[in-house]
């Protein structure tokens, strides 16, 4: 089967830095995507890795390594509207995205 | 605002209805994708088009249909609805289904049923 793991709820501090993990196991490899998503709002894109290493984007940073099936989202210098889920999703080789069920962080003052 | 609309924002129905909701994908996307996420849930793939065409299934109902039209707008029909299907219903767009093809989602649809 195809799965994504990702841990279902995380705590973080204001102005500290959070790592969200994801591994999966997809039937073939098109890359990587990251979404947040606010509480009852759509998700949006964050981040797409296919080859391995790390991606910087401002706070966020995603990093990837195919061959452990591994990935995982940075948050640095958290603020309070980070708070939300985190999305990750394989592409696998048909190009269907593979979805996980989402990490909820929640930001702490 | 990623470019993607749907309507309406909100619909509230009773057991045994039928409702149609709809989707105008990005300017220039020719994939469409249909969502559902049942609250505090992840999302759950119900359905992919394609320029028009069937192009992937996921975990979609039988009393669940949709179509792509012409101007590739979609609708994705829910009948003989049960308690169990008031969730958010969310459309994504992309242009072509392949590598760093990146789906762009709707502000989604917040089913009731009643």
């Amino acid at each position: 089967g195809q799965n994504i793991d990702q841990p279902t709820e995380m705590t973080a501090t204001e102005g500290a830095i959070v790592q969200i993990n994801c591994t999966y196991q997809t039937s073939g490899f098109n890359g990587l995507f990251w979404y947040q998503q606010h509480a009852g709002e759509a998700p949006t894109f964050l981040s797409y890795n296919v080859l391995d290493g790390l991606e910087e984007k401002g706070r966020f940073s995603s990093f990837l390594s195919r061959s452990k099936g591994y990935s995982y989202l940075l948050l640095k210098e958290l603020q309070m509207k980070d708070s939300a889920s985190y999305l990750c999703a394989v592409s696998n080789s048909n190009y269907q995205l593979i979805w996980g069920a989402g990490t909820k962080l929640i930001i702490k003052p | 605002d990623s470019g993607v609309t749907q309507t309406p924002k909100h619909l509230i129905t009773a057991t045994g209805q039928r409702v149609t909701l709809r989707c105008s994908p990005r300017s220039g996307d020719l994939s469409v994708y249909w969502y559902q996420q049942s609250l505090d849930q992840g999302l759950q793939f119900l359905i992919q088009y394609y320029n028009g065409e069937e192009r992937a299934k996921g975990n979609i109902l039988e009393r669940f249909s949709a179509q792509q039209f012409p101007d590739l707008h979609s609708e994705l029909n829910l009948s003989s609805l049960e308690l169990g299907d008031s969730a958010l219903y969310f459309c994504a767009s992309s242009v072509f289904p392949g590598v760093a093809d990146t789906q762009y989602f709707g502000p989604g649809t917040r089913l009731t049923v009643l």
